[in-house]
């Protein structure tokens, strides 16, 4: 079945530091992939978005491109701030699937 | 993107009781979904819920266990049902997007003691 593997967390970086997670997935046809965010204590935000092959998704500096050859959308972001500490879900949906299927998460703390 | 709501926000309930949860949408929406995510864990589906129709339940999970109602396209709830400590979970609703990305609710945090 479609399954996503992400960085074993927990992530721990600088300010200012270069960030790359990464996620790779296992799913049949041509799904679409999201990068979900989530703050202490909060829901589920949605970070940035691919739905084809080449499409590079961004957002608030973030950014991850759909890469079809390696089956991979890493996250990556130039310099990180300590509000950038969150946990970071990589999720696909398969085509004409209604749900999404989760990676485990990554943890990201950065100390000031 | 859809604004959602959830009541209530969190809860603390004793094993063997039940908890409804409502997820409120500011827009008519198709499908709803609820997402179970346990302590430390990912999300994963609970179900689907659309209107007029019963839910349909992933693998794994069961309508006397996790009853939805969506009585209209702006609102659904679920029940967990006879809870024990290991439904300790936060519980979120989810709507589609316009692109196949899916916006969640704040979530229901609920402590089963």
């Amino acid at each position: 079945g479609d399954s996503v593997t992400q960085m074993e967390g927990p992530v721990t970086l600088s300010e200012e530091a270069f960030l790359t997670i990464n996620c790779t997935y296992t799913a049949t046809g041509y799904p679409s992939l999201f990068w979900y965010v989530q703050y202490p204590g909060e829901g589920l935000q949605l970070l940035l978005k691919a739905t084809k092959a080449d499409d590079k998704g961004s957002n608030k500096g973030f950014e991850a491109t759909y890469r079809k050859e390696t089956t991979s959308f890493h996250l990556e972001k130039g310099s990180v701030q300590v509000s950038d500490s969150a946990v970071y879900f990589c999720a696909l949906r398969a085509w004409g699937a209604q749900k999404l299927v989760f990676g485990q998460g990554t943890r990201l703390t950065i100390n000031p | 993107s859809a604004v959602i709501s959830q009541k209530p926000s969190r809860d603390i309930c004793q094993r063997g009781t039940s908890l409804t949860i409502q997820c409120q949408v500011d827009s008519q929406v198709t499908m709803m979904f609820w997402y179970r995510q346990q302590p430390g864990q990912s999300l994963t589906l609970i179900a689907t819920a659309n209107q007029g129709s019963e839910a349909t339940y992933e693998s794994g999970f069961v309508i006397d266990k996790f009853p939805i109602s969506r009585p209209n396209l702006t609102f659904s709830t679920l029940t967990v049902s006879n809870m024990s400590p290991e439904d300790s979970s936060i519980y979120l609703c989810s709507v589609d997007g316009a692109r196949g990305e899916q916006y969640f609710g704040p979530g229901t945090r609920l402590t089963v003691t």
